[in-house]
């Protein structure tokens, strides 16, 4: 079956630590998207990528980090400079003709 | 810029209640709308979308009408159920060519008891 995987499931960070979440696609689609899901304010879009090799930042991008080297993956990486990580990750995909995004299961992540 | 606004909540309807969850949008041009539905620890899914103004969206016995006059995209289910019970997300697409950036409303929180 096609999708979207995302991993790990809960991610504990420490105390100035840079963290990596994993989000790997098997729908063959060229746009991959990260948001940040707080209580309360809906999700907001950290970066997003339309093509290998290729990402722009989304409204909420600093302390954030991406590469885009495999049509597949495309990982986040969350760093020190990022305050408040303490959130719900979803990484999402589609094709533009389709306008439809695909979620994956997302990643909590809990800041120890 | 766009904007997608969701009646708050939570909602809390006894099975077989008739639902409503309303939706405004702000958009320049003639946008897509979406109705996405996330159960407790998962990602969103698609539950229904409209491309164009007076399409009705539908799926799982939930509807939803693209009124334009209204700006409008209210989602309505006749008689919800307990596996109803989720968060609903009210979306646009601004289709404008090249990157579509989807605007999201806030949730809403359905609760359904028995």
């Amino acid at each position: 079956d096609g999708g979207i995987t995302q991993s790990p499931k809960y991610l504990f960070r420490k105390e100035g630590q840079n963290v990596t979440l994993s989000c790997e696609q098997n729908l063959n689609h060229d746009a991959m998207y990260w948001y940040r899901q707080d209580p309360g304010q809906g999700l907001r879009l950290i970066y997003y990528s339309q093509i290998v090799n290729d990402f722009q930042k989304g409204d909420i991008a600093e302390g954030y980090s991406v590469s885009r080297e495999k049509k597949e993956s495309f990982p986040l990486t969350v760093t020190s400079a990022q305050k408040n990580p303490t959130a719900f990750y979803l990484c999402a995909s589609s094709i533009p003709e389709e306008e439809t995004q695909y979620f994956g299961p997302g990643t909590r992540l809990l800041v120890l | 810029g766009n904007s997608v606004t969701q009646m708050e909540g939570p909602v809390t309807l006894s099975e077989e209640a008739f639902l409503t969850i309303n939706c405004t949008y702000t958009a320049t041009g003639y946008p897509s709308l979406f109705w996405y539905v996330q159960y407790p620890g998962e990602g969103l899914q698609l539950l229904l979308k409209a491309t164009k103004a007076d399409d009705k969206g539908s799926n799982k016995g939930f509807e939803a009408t693209y009124r334009k006059e209204t700006t409008s995209f209210h989602l309505e289910k006749g008689s919800v159920q307990v596996s109803d019970s989720a968060v609903y997300f009210c979306a646009l697409s601004p289709r404008s060519g090249g990157y579509q950036k989807v605007t999201f409303g806030t949730g809403t929180k359905l609760q359904v008891i028995p």
